[in-house]
Order: structure tokens, then C-alpha cells, then sequence
């Protein structure tokens, strides 16, 4: 298996753009997670979706962030409008229960908003 | 909701030596506990975990101890290498069906 795919690996835009991150987790697995990491706040859960469904988007920091998943091999964030203080890593991970499987990440998405 | 602390947030060992990073949980409910290693520019990759019937779990340099008591944790770390250099974060969740809640994470930098 390929693992956690995430694309773009690198985004540069400029304030005010759109930016969408994509990402195919692991064949089988049911639950999928967005995290975004900074240095200033570490590795935070923004959504994650189980079977598809959106179960807990309270990390989610504002409107300006929505995340899909329509069907069970791909999701995507989306940011839009983009500002610098959204600059940070964004990572995908998928396992198979949380309680019972580790979580794998993807390599991440570095997003740069100038 | 539950809130996972961790220190240090830094750590410097001399190779060989040992090295412990020591965790605190919020919610009793928790019963299950993994620890991630992320080494620069790389992504998290769980190293090792233990849930809440067992004490102590141990893969060969790599400890985890769990007080439930307490509600604390550690990760041990034997005969460091350089190569064990990186952040390493712990966390906890309550079942199944709850999202895993990460520490703040610690940096560890083993000198040669």
C-alpha cells in the first residue's frame, strides 16, 4: 500500500486565494483526520470523518475552513480566503478505529500564504 | 473535554544515556495511549502504545509506563542514539469512537 497520499506537498499563494489540499487515506480505512501544526500550537485536530461523515469539526478555526469527503478514497480542506497566519503544515491521516489501529499520517502539506 | 500536558518541552541527552518524557491526562475515561516520534520535516509515526489494563509495555530501548492513579504516563528511552533525535508527542483517547487528543510534544536532541 502506498500509504496516507497528500497533494500538493508544497502551496505558495497569496492572501485572499483559495487553497485546497487533497488527500487519499489508506484503502480500508474508515476514519480519516485533518490536523494543522505550527510551531506556536503544535499538532491540532481541525475535522475528522468516519465512514465518510463529518464527526468533529469543533477544531475547525473559522469559516473560512471546509472540509469534504465524498467518498471513502478521498477528502480535501479547503481555505478560502487564505492569510498568512494559516502557514503551517497541514497533515491527513487515516486509520481503521482509532482505539485499535494507529493513525497514519501522510507527509504532509506545507502551505505558505503570503 | 480531556487535556493532555507533557514535559519537558526539551530535552538534551548525551548518547548512551537515558532519556524520559513524562505525560498528564485530564479525563479518568482514557484508556488508551499512544506515543508519536517525528523527526524533522518528516511526519508523525506512532513509535509505541499501551492501554489502560496494562502497566508497563516495553519494545526494545523504548519503554511506556501508565499510572492510571495518577493519571500520568511516561516514555522511556534507553541507550539513546542520535537517531532517536526528533519531537516526540504523547497522547490519549477515551474509546473507540472519541479523537485522539495530542500533547504539546518534546524535543529531543541526543549529542554525540
Amino acid at each position: 500500500d502506498a500509504g496516507v497520499i497528500q497533494s500538493p506537498r508544497h502551496e505558495v499563494t497569496e492572501m485572499g486565494q483559495e487553497v485546497t489540499l487533497r488527500c487519499k487515506p489508506i484503502s480500508g480505512h474508515d476514519y480519516l483526520f485533518w490536523y494543522r501544526q505550527t510551531m506556536m500550537r503544535g499538532l491540532e485536530l481541525l475535522i475528522y470523518f468516519n465512514n465518510n461523515v463529518p464527526i468533529d469539526d469543533s477544531g475547525m478555526p473559522e469559516d473560512r475552513f471546509s472540509a469534504k469527503m465524498p467518498n471513502a478514497s478521498f477528502s480535501t480542506l479547503k481555505i478560502q480566503p487564505s492569510e498568512p497566519r494559516d502557514s503551517a503544515v497541514y497533515f491527513c491521516a487515516s486509520s481503521l478505529s482509532p482505539a485499535r489501529d494507529t493513525q497514519y499520517f501522510g507527509p504532509g502539506t506545507r502551505l505558505t500564504v503570503l | 473535554g480531556e487535556n493532555v500536558e507533557q514535559h519537558p518541552s526539551t530535552l538534551s541527552v548525551q548518547e548512551g544515556d537515558s532519556a524520559v518524557i513524562k505525560c498528564t491526562y485530564s479525563d479518568s475515561a482514557s484508556n488508551y495511549f499512544p506515543w508519536y516520534k517525528q523527526e524533522l520535516g518528516k511526519r508523525p509515526q506512532l513509535i509505541i502504545d499501551i492501554r489502560s489494563n496494562v502497566g508497563e509495555k516495553k519494545d526494545q530501548r523504548i519503554a511506556v509506563t501508565l499510572n492510571k492513579t495518577a493519571k500520568h504516563f511516561s516514555l522511556h528511552i534507553t541507550e539513546t542514539q542520535p537517531e532517536d533525535s526528533a519531537v516526540y508527542f504523547c497522547a490519549a483517547q477515551k474509546t473507540s469512537y472519541d479523537k485522539v487528543i495530542f500533547g504539546p510534544g518534546t524535543s529531543l536532541s541526543v549529542i554525540p
